[in-house]
């Protein structure tokens, strides 16, 4: 079975600092690894995903995640934050692609300090 | 990408009805999936739809409960049955890349429940 861990609840940074949303993962096959970002009111949208291939991946809004296998990792960062990356976001992973189940980790909310 | 509209996007229902919750999306897709969005948890899987076949349901899910239709290729409805405050959560639905040229998974923008 799949796991995702996103440690904390909330992630409070200044605007302009750096941003790092942690995320670990279990799984038994090779996974596929996403992050999705939640604004109020809104749908999920996603930030980036990892399939194959080069371990850095960028996304959109000036995100970026590594694909650290030896960690079982997939953290989130961005060099300065922006008031407008305020939302909540959500680490997920599959096994086979996304025509294939997401498993979700809690999610984390960002907040941006002016 | 797919654009997935979702009815009705919130709802206040009385305790013992029941929801039923539309997904309606602009391409042909195979599968499609419903979550479970509980207050301050994570997305939960309640099910898979496949047109033409019974859903697959995630285990703790039942299809008393959550009855799912899929009518054809572009579009399925989830019921919420005899409610109780405990369903109260934001449901999605969500289907893969209609051309399966891409590895992401689109989400409409979800229905607030709310059971008094």
């Amino acid at each position: 079975a799949q796991s995702v861990t996103q440690l904390g609840s909330h992630v409070s940074v200044s605007e302009g600092a750096l941003v790092l949303l942690r995320c670990n993962y279990s799984s038994s096959v090779p996974p596929y690894l996403f992050w999705y970002v939640q604004y109020p009111n809104q749908g999920l949208q996603l930030l980036l995903k990892y399939t194959t291939g080069a371990t850095l991946v960028k996304g959109i809004n000036g995100f970026e995640a590594e694909f650290k296998k030896s960690e079982t990792s997939f953290h989130l960062t961005k060099p300065s934050a922006h008031m407008s990356d305020a939302a909540e976001y959500f680490c997920a992973v599959s096994d086979a692609g996304a025509n294939s189940k997401l498993t979700f980790g809690k999610g984390i909310t960002l907040s941006v300090r002016p | 990408s797919a654009v997935i509209s979702q009815k009705p996007s919130r709802d206040i229902c009385q305790r013992g009805t029941s929801l039923t919750i539309q997904c309606q999306v602009d391409s042909q897709v195979t599968m499609m999936f419903w979550y479970r969005q509980q207050p301050g948890q994570s997305l939960t899987l309640i099910a898979t739809a496949n047109q033409g076949s019974e859903a697959t349901y995630e285990s703790g899910f039942v299809i008393d409960k959550f009855p799912i239709s899929r009518p054809n290729l572009t579009f399925s409805t989830l019921t919420v049955s005899n409610m109780s405050p405990e369903d109260s959560s934001i449901y999605l639905c969500s289907v893969e890349d209609p051309w399966g040229r891409d590895t992401e998974a689109f989400f409409g923008q979800g229905t607030r429940l709310t059971v008094v």
